[in-house]
Protein backbone atom coordinates (compact mmCIF):
# COMPACT_ATOMS: atom_id res chain seq x y z
CA UNK A 1 0.00 0.00 0.00
CA UNK A 2 1.19 3.51 0.31
CA UNK A 3 2.90 4.47 3.16
CA UNK A 4 5.36 7.23 4.23
CA UNK A 5 7.99 6.52 7.30
CA UNK A 6 9.79 9.00 8.79
CA UNK A 7 12.67 8.91 10.94
CA UNK A 8 11.84 8.77 14.85
CA UNK A 9 12.48 11.84 16.57
CA UNK A 10 12.25 13.40 18.97
CA UNK A 11 15.41 15.45 17.24
CA UNK A 12 17.53 18.16 19.43
CA UNK A 13 19.64 21.01 18.09
CA UNK A 14 21.60 23.67 19.43
CA UNK A 15 21.10 27.01 17.27
CA UNK A 16 22.53 27.52 13.55
CA UNK A 17 23.23 23.25 13.24
CA UNK A 18 22.52 21.88 10.56
CA UNK A 19 19.58 19.60 10.47
CA UNK A 20 18.13 16.38 8.22
CA UNK A 21 14.82 14.47 8.93
CA UNK A 22 14.98 11.56 7.44
CA UNK A 23 11.53 10.47 4.84
CA UNK A 24 11.08 7.37 2.60
CA UNK A 25 7.88 6.73 1.05
CA UNK A 26 6.32 2.98 -0.61
CA UNK A 27 7.17 2.55 -4.36
CA UNK A 28 3.63 2.68 -5.76
CA UNK A 29 2.25 4.99 -7.76
CA UNK A 30 3.25 8.56 -9.00
CA UNK A 31 3.32 10.61 -5.89
CA UNK A 32 3.83 14.24 -5.37
CA UNK A 33 5.52 14.66 -1.72
CA UNK A 34 5.25 17.23 0.91
CA UNK A 35 6.46 18.39 3.73
CA UNK A 36 3.93 20.25 6.23
CA UNK A 37 5.50 21.57 9.82
CA UNK A 38 2.97 22.24 12.63
CA UNK A 39 3.42 24.85 15.43
CA UNK A 40 1.59 24.04 18.96
CA UNK A 41 -1.98 24.52 19.00
CA UNK A 42 -2.00 25.26 15.45
CA UNK A 43 -2.67 23.41 12.45
CA UNK A 44 -0.67 21.92 9.57
CA UNK A 45 1.38 24.37 6.87
CA UNK A 46 2.94 24.11 3.71
CA UNK A 47 6.05 23.85 3.74
CA UNK A 48 7.53 22.53 0.32
CA UNK A 49 6.60 20.67 -2.04
CA UNK A 50 7.58 18.21 -5.15
CA UNK A 51 5.21 16.96 -7.84
CA UNK A 52 8.24 14.16 -9.57
CA UNK A 53 11.87 12.73 -9.72
CA UNK A 54 14.79 14.65 -9.27
CA UNK A 55 12.83 17.27 -8.26
CA UNK A 56 13.77 20.17 -5.56
CA UNK A 57 11.39 21.77 -3.23
CA UNK A 58 12.66 24.76 -0.98
CA UNK A 59 11.14 27.43 1.33
CA UNK A 60 12.65 29.20 4.01
CA UNK A 61 15.59 28.17 4.06
CA UNK A 62 14.42 24.62 3.96
CA UNK A 63 15.22 22.01 1.04
CA UNK A 64 14.05 18.08 0.04
CA UNK A 65 14.77 16.49 -3.22
CA UNK A 66 12.37 13.68 -4.76
CA UNK A 67 14.76 10.33 -5.01
CA UNK A 68 12.54 7.83 -7.13
CA UNK A 69 15.75 5.85 -6.96
CA UNK A 70 15.87 5.67 -3.38
CA UNK A 71 12.36 6.37 -2.34
CA UNK A 72 13.22 9.36 -0.21
CA UNK A 73 12.58 12.62 0.29
CA UNK A 74 14.37 14.14 3.28
CA UNK A 75 14.20 17.42 4.27
CA UNK A 76 17.40 19.54 5.43
CA UNK A 77 18.41 22.72 6.78
CA UNK A 78 21.86 24.10 6.72
CA UNK A 79 21.48 26.74 9.95
CA UNK A 80 18.25 25.65 12.45
CA UNK A 81 17.01 28.69 14.44
CA UNK A 82 15.04 28.60 17.89
CA UNK A 83 11.84 29.57 16.09
CA UNK A 84 12.06 25.94 13.70
CA UNK A 85 11.03 24.24 16.76
CA UNK A 86 7.96 22.16 15.77
CA UNK A 87 6.66 19.37 14.54
CA UNK A 88 7.62 17.83 10.55
CA UNK A 89 5.47 15.64 8.64
CA UNK A 90 6.44 13.96 5.37
CA UNK A 91 3.53 13.01 3.22
CA UNK A 92 2.78 12.19 -0.15
CA UNK A 93 -0.76 12.42 -2.06
CA UNK A 94 -1.10 9.53 -5.09
CA UNK A 95 -2.88 10.89 -8.21
CA UNK A 96 -6.80 10.41 -8.82
CA UNK A 97 -8.46 7.31 -8.43
CA UNK A 98 -9.40 5.84 -5.27
CA UNK A 99 -6.46 8.82 -3.56
CA UNK A 100 -8.56 11.45 -4.28
CA UNK A 101 -8.00 13.94 -1.63
CA UNK A 102 -5.81 11.74 0.58
CA UNK A 103 -2.90 12.45 1.89
CA UNK A 104 -0.80 10.18 3.71
CA UNK A 105 1.67 11.61 6.77
CA UNK A 106 4.73 10.00 8.66
CA UNK A 107 4.29 9.56 12.26
CA UNK A 108 6.01 13.22 12.77
CA UNK A 109 9.54 13.82 13.79
CA UNK A 110 9.34 16.50 17.04
CA UNK A 111 12.32 19.10 16.71
CA UNK A 112 13.59 21.29 19.38
CA UNK A 113 16.59 23.81 18.80
CA UNK A 114 17.78 25.20 21.53
CA UNK A 115 19.84 28.44 21.81
CA UNK B 1 -6.51 35.59 0.24
CA UNK B 2 -8.47 34.38 3.61
CA UNK B 3 -6.93 31.04 4.54
CA UNK B 4 -9.39 27.82 5.61
CA UNK B 5 -11.65 28.85 8.27
CA UNK B 6 -13.01 26.02 11.22
CA UNK B 7 -15.48 26.34 13.87
CA UNK B 8 -15.61 25.89 17.09
CA UNK B 9 -12.32 26.22 17.56
CA UNK B 10 -12.89 24.00 20.65
CA UNK B 11 -15.50 21.78 22.03
CA UNK B 12 -16.45 19.59 24.71
CA UNK B 13 -19.29 17.00 24.62
CA UNK B 14 -20.37 13.65 26.82
CA UNK B 15 -20.24 10.39 25.26
CA UNK B 16 -23.50 9.13 23.05
CA UNK B 17 -23.64 12.67 22.01
CA UNK B 18 -23.27 13.82 18.46
CA UNK B 19 -21.06 16.69 16.92
CA UNK B 20 -21.06 19.21 14.01
CA UNK B 21 -17.82 20.60 12.84
CA UNK B 22 -17.30 23.15 9.99
CA UNK B 23 -15.08 23.89 7.51
CA UNK B 24 -14.76 27.12 5.56
CA UNK B 25 -12.13 26.65 2.63
CA UNK B 26 -10.22 29.04 -0.01
CA UNK B 27 -12.15 30.70 -2.16
CA UNK B 28 -12.06 29.22 -5.40
CA UNK B 29 -11.32 25.84 -3.87
CA UNK B 30 -13.72 23.09 -4.49
CA UNK B 31 -12.03 20.16 -2.84
CA UNK B 32 -12.45 19.71 0.86
CA UNK B 33 -10.64 16.93 2.94
CA UNK B 34 -11.08 15.99 6.92
CA UNK B 35 -8.61 14.29 8.92
CA UNK B 36 -8.33 12.90 12.33
CA UNK B 37 -4.89 13.84 14.21
CA UNK B 38 -4.71 12.01 17.78
CA UNK B 39 -1.24 11.45 19.94
CA UNK B 40 -1.48 7.46 19.28
CA UNK B 41 -2.84 7.21 15.87
CA UNK B 42 -1.46 10.32 13.99
CA UNK B 43 -3.23 11.74 11.25
CA UNK B 44 -6.02 9.79 9.75
CA UNK B 45 -7.63 10.22 6.45
CA UNK B 46 -11.18 10.78 7.14
CA UNK B 47 -12.92 11.40 3.53
CA UNK B 48 -12.83 13.86 0.37
CA UNK B 49 -15.35 16.19 -1.20
CA UNK B 50 -15.72 17.51 -4.12
CA UNK B 51 -18.41 19.55 -5.69
CA UNK B 52 -21.06 18.10 -3.19
CA UNK B 53 -19.76 14.91 -3.74
CA UNK B 54 -17.81 12.65 -1.34
CA UNK B 55 -14.96 11.09 -3.94
CA UNK B 56 -13.09 9.25 -1.13
CA UNK B 57 -13.49 7.62 2.07
CA UNK B 58 -10.81 6.99 4.74
CA UNK B 59 -11.39 3.99 7.32
CA UNK B 60 -13.45 5.13 9.79
CA UNK B 61 -16.44 4.16 11.21
CA UNK B 62 -20.38 5.14 9.76
CA UNK B 63 -20.87 7.17 12.78
CA UNK B 64 -18.76 9.82 10.88
CA UNK B 65 -19.80 11.39 7.82
CA UNK B 66 -19.78 14.72 5.90
CA UNK B 67 -21.46 16.94 3.16
CA UNK B 68 -20.04 19.50 1.02
CA UNK B 69 -22.35 22.55 0.01
CA UNK B 70 -22.65 24.37 -3.01
CA UNK B 71 -20.53 26.99 -1.89
CA UNK B 72 -17.70 24.33 -1.48
CA UNK B 73 -18.16 24.99 2.92
CA UNK B 74 -18.26 21.37 4.49
CA UNK B 75 -19.47 20.03 7.60
CA UNK B 76 -18.65 16.84 9.47
CA UNK B 77 -20.64 15.17 12.03
CA UNK B 78 -20.04 12.49 14.64
CA UNK B 79 -22.76 10.65 16.01
CA UNK B 80 -22.59 8.52 19.27
CA UNK B 81 -19.69 10.04 20.43
CA UNK B 82 -17.21 7.59 22.38
CA UNK B 83 -14.17 8.36 24.29
CA UNK B 84 -11.66 7.78 21.55
CA UNK B 85 -13.25 10.17 19.23
CA UNK B 86 -11.59 12.85 21.33
CA UNK B 87 -8.99 14.56 18.72
CA UNK B 88 -7.66 17.46 16.64
CA UNK B 89 -9.95 17.62 13.47
CA UNK B 90 -8.25 19.51 10.70
CA UNK B 91 -9.50 19.90 7.39
CA UNK B 92 -7.76 20.83 4.07
CA UNK B 93 -8.71 22.57 1.26
CA UNK B 94 -7.43 22.67 -2.59
CA UNK B 95 -8.39 23.13 -5.93
CA UNK B 96 -9.39 19.34 -6.50
CA UNK B 97 -6.77 19.18 -8.85
CA UNK B 98 -4.60 16.15 -8.92
CA UNK B 99 -1.49 16.46 -7.07
CA UNK B 100 -2.20 19.60 -6.17
CA UNK B 101 -1.49 20.70 -2.48
CA UNK B 102 -3.85 20.83 0.65
CA UNK B 103 -3.75 24.24 2.92
CA UNK B 104 -4.92 23.10 6.06
CA UNK B 105 -7.23 25.02 9.03
CA UNK B 106 -6.49 25.56 12.45
CA UNK B 107 -8.22 22.88 13.34
CA UNK B 108 -10.80 21.92 15.96
CA UNK B 109 -9.87 20.66 19.43
CA UNK B 110 -13.29 17.52 20.31
CA UNK B 111 -13.36 16.40 23.77
CA UNK B 112 -15.12 13.51 24.72
CA UNK B 113 -15.86 12.98 28.42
Amino acid sequence: GNSVTQMEGPVTLSEEAFLTINCTYTATGYPSLFWYVQYPGEGLQLLLKATKADDKGSNKGFEATYRKETTSFHLEKGSVQVSDSAVYFCARLNAGGTSYGKLTFGQGTILTVHP
Amino acid sequence: KAGVTQTPRYLIKTRGQQVTLSCSPISGHRSVSWYQQTPGQGLQFLFEYFSETQRNKGNFPGRFSGRQFSNSRSEMNVSTLELGDSALYLCASSTGVFENEQFFGPGTRLTVL
